[in-house]
């Protein structure tokens, strides 16, 4: 079973609205990552938290990681169509490599 | 900024067919990962190598072999291609701070195997 689980599996919004993305892990991480996906490209690193942090910023992009619940949010604030993409969680226990997520397929409307 | 480059974006084989697929990157980062990419499943780590000539096995490594011979190369040898290693491959790297680290992806290839 997969480690980073993201939720919701598609979300569609309007251009100039928020994305709020989940993601759930089962066991202790050292870090957790969201990437990026672009249709049919390889992935891009948006930002990385690591267990004793609790929010990260980076642009139009707010990370928060609650490390007692097993989770954390990214939310995009303002979307724009460029925005529509795959976005994926991917953790790290501290053993062989990141665990990848299945991602939240986001479709921001112009 | 780091480059990484994967050999096809497309490729069609035959079954049986051997099948080798490159990345290379121009970073000297030490690891180096092999990723495959179905719909609903995510990504799931085939094989990754720390080091040249290191390799260890990922989550799903049958039917798959690698090489890595040089630091900046990392190969994927699909031993003898079958239809359900139809799928995106994504190579990435990552420096040695920790295996944890900021991942970099070459852009995928798709491979169709009839």
């Amino acid at each position: 079973s997969q480690q980073g689980e993201e939720d919701p599996q598609a979300l569609s919004i309007q251009e100039g609205e928020n994305a709020t993305m989940n993601c759930s892990y089962k066991t202790s991480i050292n870090n957790l990552q969201w990437y990026r996906q672009n249709s049919g490209r390889g992935l891009v690193h948006l930002i990385l938290i690591r267990s004793n942090e609790r929010e990260k910023h980076s642009g139009r992009l707010r990370v928060t990681l609650d490390t007692s619940k097993k989770s954390s949010s990214l939310l995009i604030t303002a979307s724009r169509a460029a925005d529509t993409a795959s976005y994926f969680c991917a953790t790290y226990t501290g053993r062989r490599a990141l665990t990848f997520g299945s991602g939240t397929r986001l479709q921001v409307q112009p | 900024d780091v480059k990484v480059t994967q050999s096809s974006r497309y490729l069609v084989k035959r079954t049986g067919e051997k099948v080798f697929l490159e990345c290379v990157q121009d970073m000297d980062h030490e690891n180096m990962f092999w990723y495959r990419q179905d719909p609903g499943l995510g990504l799931r780590l085939i094989y990754f190598s720390y080091d040249v000539k290191m390799k260890e096995k990922g989550d799903i490594p049958e039917g798959y072999s690698v090489s890595r011979e040089k630091k900046e190369r990392f190969s994927l040898i699909l031993e003898s291609a079958s239809t359900n290693q139809t799928s995106m491959y994504l190579c990435a790297s990552s420096t040695d701070r920790g295996r944890g680290e900021t991942q970099y992806f070459g852009p995928g290839t798709r491979l169709l195997v009839l």
